[in-house]
């Protein structure tokens, strides 16, 4: 069935380095992909989206790429601080569908 | 503050017994969802709702019922026939396009 996945469930980094969180998916349909961070206890909240006609987008400390040839998805931290740990979560969503789905989700921990 | 908001936080069901969440978003948001989320595991939709009084089964909707009678509220009942409902329930909205914004969750445990 389609799905998304992540390529690694857990990641360590050391505090100020950047990470890389990666996200493989599988439906060549799908136009929509949300990273979400969520900490312990607490719901999933927006990170950054891009839509297919793109290939990268910034924001705050955060970066998105895209590769559509491969259906590959990646989230790049900045220099990242103690309260990036987190689980991250890609989710994509179909042309013309109201649902998303999301992957297993990647815990980051940040080491000082 | 706009926001959703999920109550009670720790719910526990007795064997046999029938359970609502409560959802409630301020947002003004058309769409609200169901997802339940497992220890280590990402999130599965129960059910969501496009619009008011109307609502579509999700991939693992069975043992559970919703409905969505005004436009911020979006209560899940967790039935009896629901087996194995321990789990995270998160509550979603979104305006006709996405994203969706989350609530902080429920915990439901069994007794």
């Amino acid at each position: 069935g389609e799905s998304v996945g992540l390529h690694l469930p857990t990641l360590s980094v050391q505090e100020g380095d950047n990470s890389i969180i990666n996200c493989a998916y599988s439906n060549s349909a799908s136009d929509y992909f949300i990273w979400y961070k969520q900490e312990s206890g607490k719901g999933p909240q927006f990170i950054i989206d891009i839509r297919s006609n793109m290939d990268k987008r910034q924001g705050q400390r955060v970066t998105v790429l895209l590769n559509k040839t491969v259906k590959h998805l990646s989230l790049q931290i900045a220099a990242t601080q103690p309260g990036d740990s987190a689980v991250y979560f890609c989710a994509e969503n179909m042309q013309g569908a109201q649902k998303l789905v999301f992957g297993q989700g990647t815990r980051l921990t940040i080491n000082p | 503050d706009g926001g959703i908001t999920q109550s009670p936080k720790y719910l526990f069901r007795k064997e046999g017994q029938n359970v609502t969440l409560s959802c409630e978003q301020n947002l003004n948001h058309d769409a609200m969802y169901w997802y339940r989320q497992d220890p280590g595991q990402g999130l599965r939709l129960i059910y969501y709702s496009q619009i008011v009084n109307d609502f579509q089964k999700g991939d693992i909707a069975e043992g559970y019922s919703v409905s969505r009678e005004k436009k911020e509220s979006f209560p899940l009942t967790v039935t009896s026939a629901q087996k194995n409902p321990t789990a995270f329930y998160l509550c979603a909205s979104s305006p006709t396009v996405q994203p969706q914004h989350f609530g902080d969750g429920t915990r439901l445990s069994i007794l």
